[in-house]
C-alpha cells in the first residue's frame, strides 16, 4: 500500500521568500515520487519527479525536491517565490511492478499563497 | 511534452440527463487512460482505469453503471455520466499514460467542470 501526507493545507509566503512544501510518503517498496502543480480550473502539470538515482531533483520553474529515504520525505522547495507560483501543489507516490502498477496516489494538496 | 485534451472544458446539464466527456491523447498512443474526480479544494480521486479495447477497472465505491467509460481507440477515452444528479457536479480530469524511454509517464488533461442543475 502507498500513501502521501502533505503537511499544511495552506502555505503563505511573501514574494521573494523561500517556498517549502512538505510531503511524507508511505510505501512498502522503493517509491516513485512526484510533485504536480494545478492552477485554477486546470489539469495537473508535472513539476518534477524522482524515480532512481540522484536524490536531489530539479524541476521546472526553479523548483526542486529532495528524496530522503530515512525521513520518508520528498519536500518541495524554491529559493524565491514569484506571484505566479500561487497555485495548488500535489505530492504523489507510485510504485512500479511487481509491487505496484505505476498508478499514483495523490496527497490532499497544499495551496501556496504568495503575498506581494 | 505530450498533450492530453478534454472536451468539453465545462458543461451544465439538467438533472436526469446524461453527459459525455471526451479525453484524447493528441500526439501519442495511450493504451491506458485514467479518470479522476476532484472536489473543490480536495485531491484527485481515481475513479477508474481504462485499457484500450477492454472493460474499465473501477475503484471501490465508484458506480460503473453511472460512470460509463469507453476506451475505443488508443487516443480516445470517454466518460459518460448517466442520469446525472447535482451530487455528480465536480471537476473531472483524465490522464493518459505513455511509455517513454522505458518508463511510464502520465499526462493530465485540463479537466472538465460538470455542473448538474
Amino acid at each position: 500500500a502507498q500513501s502521501v501526507t502533505q503537511l499544511g493545507s495552506h502555505v503563505s509566503v511573501s514574494e521573494g521568500a523561500l517556498v517549502l512544501l512538505r510531503c511524507n510518503y508511505s510505501s512498502s517498496v522503493p517509491p516513485y515520487l512526484f510533485w504536480y502543480v494545478q492552477y485554477p480550473n486546470q489539469g495537473l502539470q508535472l513539476l518534477l519527479k524522482y524515480t532512481t538515482g540522484a536524490t536531489l531533483v530539479k524541476g521546472i520553474n526553479g523548483f526542486e525536491a529532495e528524496f530522503k529515504k530515512s525521513e520518508t520525505s520528498f519536500h518541495l522547495t524554491k529559493p524565491s517565490a514569484h506571484m505566479s507560483d500561487a497555485a495548488e501543489y500535489f505530492c504523489a507516490v507510485s510504485t512500479p511492478p511487481p509491487g505496484g502498477s505505476y498508478i499514483p496516489t495523490f496527497g490532499r494538496g497544499t495551496s501556496l499563497i504568495v503575498h506581494p | 511534452g505530450a498533450v492530453v485534451s478534454q472536451h468539453p472544458s465545462w458543461v451544465i446539464c439538467k438533472s436526469g440527463t446524461s453527459v459525455k466527456i471526451e479525453c484524447r491523447s493528441l500526439d501519442f498512443q495511450a493504451t491506458t487512460m485514467f479518470w479522476y474526480r476532484q472536489f473543490p479544494k480536495q485531491s484527485l480521486m481515481l475513479m477508474a482505469t481504462s485499457n484500450e479495447g477492454s472493460k474499465a477497472t473501477y475503484e471501490q465505491g465508484v458506480e460503473k453503471d453511472k460512470f460509463l467509460i469507453n476506451h475505443a481507440s488508443l487516443t480516445l477515452s470517454t466518460l459518460t455520466v448517466t442520469s446525472a444528479h447535482p451530487e455528480d457536479s465536480s471537476f473531472y480530469i483524465c490522464s493518459a499514460r505513455d511509455l517513454v524511454a522505458g518508463e511510464y509517464e502520465q499526462y493530465f488533461g485540463p479537466g472538465t467542470r460538470l455542473t448538474v442543475t
